[in-house]
């Protein structure tokens, strides 16, 4: 079955700098995969998505790298911001029919 | 556009009574979604919605748990008789056909 996971619980970062968080699944079906930001009493909300037909996507600030051959992923935030601070995660999917399935985040502490 | 809202967003109930949870979905999207997190574990998925058609059900862990979309607009998730294992926070999504969920901020049911 489709397993998501992320290689480190925390990370902390100086403002300014950037930051990157990774993620591994298992899958290779897996054809869809999207990142989340979820901020303290808030669900998660979308930041960046990818196809497995493509292996880099930039949005504002944010890059996703997705490496097929090894099925790892990650997301790139360039210069980190304090209001980047939240838990990240990140889901793949068969776009098929298959849920989402998601890993156990990432907290991303964003040291002033 | 409003969002994705849930009701409660936090309930506190006895072992063995009922909780039922309501979610809107973004008006027009088909689909709809609920995922549970229990503490410090990754978001799993429960069911799928399309309409008013449970399309997957796979993900609710037991008989005690019954999810329904009348009309293919709100839906509840009803919890009875609530276990301590229940505990957690219940997030609604929703979305367009091949598009990314949109979540809502979840309500957070706290079973003693």
């Amino acid at each position: 079955g489709e397993s998501v996971g992320l290689h480190l619980p925390t990370l902390s970062v100086q403002e300014g700098d950037n930051s990157i968080i990774n993620c591994a699944y298992s899958n290779s079906a897996s054809d869809y995969f999207i990142w989340y930001k979820q901020e303290s009493g808030k669900g998660p909300q979308f930041i960046i998505d990818i196809r497995s037909n493509m292996d880099k996507r930039q949005g504002q600030r944010v890059t996703v790298l997705l490496n097929k051959t090894v099925k790892h992923l990650s997301l790139q935030i360039a210069a980190t911001q304090p209001g980047d601070s939240a838990v990240y995660f990140c889901a793949g999917a068969n776009s098929g029919n298959t849920p989402l399935v998601f890993g156990k985040g990432t907290r991303l502490s964003v040291i002033a | 556009e409003a969002g994705v809202t849930q009701f409660p967003s936090h309930s506190v109930i006895e072992k063995g009574q009922t909780v039922t949870l309501r979610c809107d979905p973004i008006s027009g999207h088909d689909n709809l979604y609920w995922y549970r997190r229990v503490m410090g574990k990754e978001i799993k998925f429960l069911l799928h919605f399309v309409k008013e058609s449970k399309q997957d059900e796979s993900g609710m862990p037991n008989n005690r748990f019954l999810a329904e979309r009348t009309g293919g607009t709100y839906s509840t998730l009803k919890v009875q008789p609530a276990e301590l294992e229940d505990s957690g926070v219940y997030f609604c999504a929703s979305s367009q056909s091949h598009s990314p969920l949109h979540f809502g901020n979840g309500t957070r049911l706290t079973v003693t």
